[in-house]
């Protein structure tokens, strides 16, 4: 099982829907979790943090975290073409322990 | 957050040779990350460079192939020794400024070997 999954994608969606990107991970003694945006041959960029289970917005962007389920989301309202990226969820222990990265999940947001 | 200025973005190598990769922070930070991320793949830490002590490897990563050096707070080389076409990837140098704030990366260096 690997550490931290995601669906690869593509996962396409319309410009103005909501992008629903999701992401398990098998440790439960993860603390702290993330959303990177990376465009193509660029690196990634922490878009959300959350550490508390239930949910954390940042204007068009909703973190949800369910310790229990050990699940963790991330919506993208009024997607538009420029959402377009890979989105990577990633997990770390706590503290200064490592950050575990999911393959990331590409996003199309169609116009 | 931290700038970071890793070099160089790119190069074409020759099987058997070596590359340094250089990263320049703009504070100074305890850690840096070393990452790999071959195509299609997701970012696997190759090792954790500390200021003053040896770097902590990853399993299936070696110092003789993937020696760091950390001489101060703000900067850190990986060398990818004795290249091979499998070694063609994404390298990428991180810090974390604020545990809870995630990693900040800097701009890669995409390698190819030949």
């Amino acid at each position: 099982q690997k550490e931290v999954e995601q669906n690869s994608g593509p996962l396409s969606v319309p410009e103005g829907a909501i992008a629903s990107l999701n992401c398990t991970y098998s440790d439960r003694g993860s603390q702290s979790f993330f959303w990177y945006r990376q465009y193509s041959g660029k690196s990634p960029e922490l878009i959300m943090f959350i550490y508390s289970n239930g949910d954390k917005e940042d204007g068009r962007f909703t973190a949800q975290l369910n310790k229990a389920s050990q699940y963790v989301s991330l919506l993208i309202r009024d997607s538009q073409p420029s959402d377009s990226a890979t989105y990577l969820c990633a997990v770390n222990k706590g503290g200064y322990q490592k950050v575990t990265f999911g393959i990331g999940t590409k996003l199309q947001v169609i116009p | 957050s931290a700038v970071i200025s890793q070099k160089p973005s790119r190069d074409i190598c020759q099987r058997g040779t070596s590359l340094t990769i250089q990263c320049q922070v703009d504070s100074q930070v305890t850690m840096m990350f070393w990452y790999r991320q071959q195509p299609g793949q997701s970012l696997t830490l190759i090792a954790t460079a500390n200021q003053g002590s040896e770097a902590t490897y990853e399993s299936g990563f070696v110092i003789d192939k993937f020696p760091i050096s950390r001489p101060n707070l703000t900067f850190s080389t990986l060398t990818v020794s004795n290249m091979s076409p499998e070694d063609s990837s994404i390298y990428l140098c991180s810090v974390d400024l604020h545990v809870e704030s995630g990693y900040t990366f800097g701009s890669g260096t995409r390698l190819t070997v030949v």
